[in-house]
């Protein structure tokens, strides 16, 4: 039973132009959102995240956004680069258990020159 | 700092030998975690701990052991290998409860 669903293994896209991973959810009690990054053969490294209270949080090129109704959330990276090229994980905390992720399946990005 | 380090980085086992995965974190961070992650799936919580002394189990704890003595070193102990433990182990550290510091990862394959 996945929690936390990212439906879409891999998303390709030209540099310049706007990458939009997706991320659903099923459980209403998560009340904190992350997203990681990963290079092949590195650990996860943390690029964003978001409270359940608020519906967007900005960061340079990456935006996230949060729809608690439709329990969904957005990556948006604008412009993307080939650095961003990259695993992309979402993960969510539940309410009671703050110190525990609960991990998307990854969408792996590749932004073409 | 070096973060959180991981040794070894690849290991090869024969079925129903064991190995201790080390991790260590020089960031003095409370709270350490162990992951897997296998192919096409996300990381999947194995053991975690919130202090010295202080360990406890998540989502997929069976096969495996560990230990905190220290603030520093987490070690995860697999006490008989088997298939189904093939997969890619990260470790992780955390101050407080949401952002976690991931080390590279140790690739286990048991044949």
């Amino acid at each position: 039973d996945q929690q936390v669903k990212q439906n879409s293994p891999s998303l390709s896209v030209q540099e310049g132009r706007i990458s939009i991973l997706n991320c659903d959810y099923t459980n209403s009690m998560f009340d904190y959102f992350l997203w990681y990054k990963k290079y092949p053969a590195e650990g996860p490294t943390f690029l964003i995240s978001i409270s359940s209270i608020k519906d967007k949080n900005e960061d340079g090129r990456f935006t996230v956004f949060l729809n608690k109704s439709a329990k969904h959330l957005s990556l948006h990276i604008v412009p993307s680069q080939p650095g961003d090229s990259a695993v992309y994980f979402c993960a969510a905390v539940p309410m009671d258990s703050s110190y525990k992720l609960i991990f998307g399946s990854g969408t792996r990005l590749l932004v073409r020159p | 700092n070096a973060g959180v380090t991981q040794t070894p980085k690849f290991r090869i086992l024969k079925i129903g030998q064991s190995m201790t995965l080390q991790c260590t974190q020089d960031m003095n961070h409370n709270y350490m975690y162990w992951y897997r992650q296998d192919p096409g799936m996300g990381l999947k919580l194995i053991y975690y701990s919130v202090g010295a002394g202080i360990t406890d189990k998540g989502e997929v704890p069976n096969g495996y052991n560990v230990s905190r003595s220290t603030t520093e070193d987490f070690p995860l102990r697999l006490e008989l290998a088997a298939p189904s433990q093939t997969s890619v182990y990260f470790c992780a550290s955390s101050y407080s409860t949401d952002t976690q510091y991931f080390g590279p990862g140790t690739r286990l394959t048991v044949l």
